[in-house]
């Protein structure tokens, strides 16, 4: 069964700090991964990344994909209280079209 | 832009009773879908559609009907509520031919079922 596992489920910092979330996939067929912050409504588009070891960069996030140990990272630097969220991965198989969402990192930045 | 709208954005129903939740979207996208969020448990898919006429189930189908007459609008149906349904739903919307990894999030329809 396809699945996707995020770590920390949760993760309390103090800003200034640098954090790590981590996405762990199995997924037959696998086309891509996601990621989401999610601060009171709805879900924002973060990254899309299909290729291994080619970072993708956002101001002070970035996410890099490893399709051979089967994960991916979001980093987060220099936190700031506007990063507070829940960030969710998911996966998009190629053999139909349901992709698949880890249960979320739930980040708490403390000022 | 409107984006993907959501109605309503919050409903009480009684054990039993039925509605649909709107959803529409006015960016031209194929592709559309259905979550529920529940605390913990992330996104789950309910129904997806990749055109107008096109549904398929998803993760957690049951209790739940969708259909597609238009590429704009794709409604969730509740047959017959339970308090098992009381979540938060979201509907997505991608262009499938481009793009189709990167969804577009309505507001969410918060929906308690007592």
């Amino acid at each position: 069964e396809d699945k996707v596992v995020q770590s920390p489920l949760s993760l309390v910092v103090h800003e200034g700090d640098t954090v790590t979330l981590n996405c762990s996939y199995e997924v037959t067929n696998f086309r891509s991964l996601l990621w989401y912050k999610q601060e009171k409504k709805a879900p924002t588009f973060l990254f899309m990344l299909t290729s291994s070891g080619i970072e993708k960069k956002s101001g002070r996030l970035s996410s890099i994909l490893d399709k051979k140990e089967l994960f991916s990272i979001l980093n987060i630097t220099a936190t700031q209280t506007g990063d507070s969220a829940v960030y969710l991965c998911a996966a998009f198989p190629r053999r139909d079209d349901k992709i698949i969402f880890g249960k979320g990192t739930r980040l708490h930045i403390l000022p | 832009n409107a984006g993907v709208t959501q109605t309503p954005k919050f409903q009480v129903l009684k054990t039993g009773q039925s509605m649909t939740l709107q959803c529409a979207q006015d960016m031209n996208h194929e592709y559309m879908s259905w979550y529920r969020q529940d605390p913990g448990m992330g996104l789950r898919l309910i129904h997806y559609s990749v055109g107008a006429g096109i549904t398929d189930q998803g993760e957690v189908p049951n209790g739940y009907n969708v259909s597609r007459s238009t590429t704009e609008d794709f409604p969730l149906r509740l047959l017959s509520a339970a308090p098992s349904q009381t979540s938060v739903y979201f509907c997505a919307s991608s262009p499938y031919a481009l793009a189709k990894n990167i969804q577009y999030f309505g507001a969410g329809t918060r929906l308690s079922v007592l």
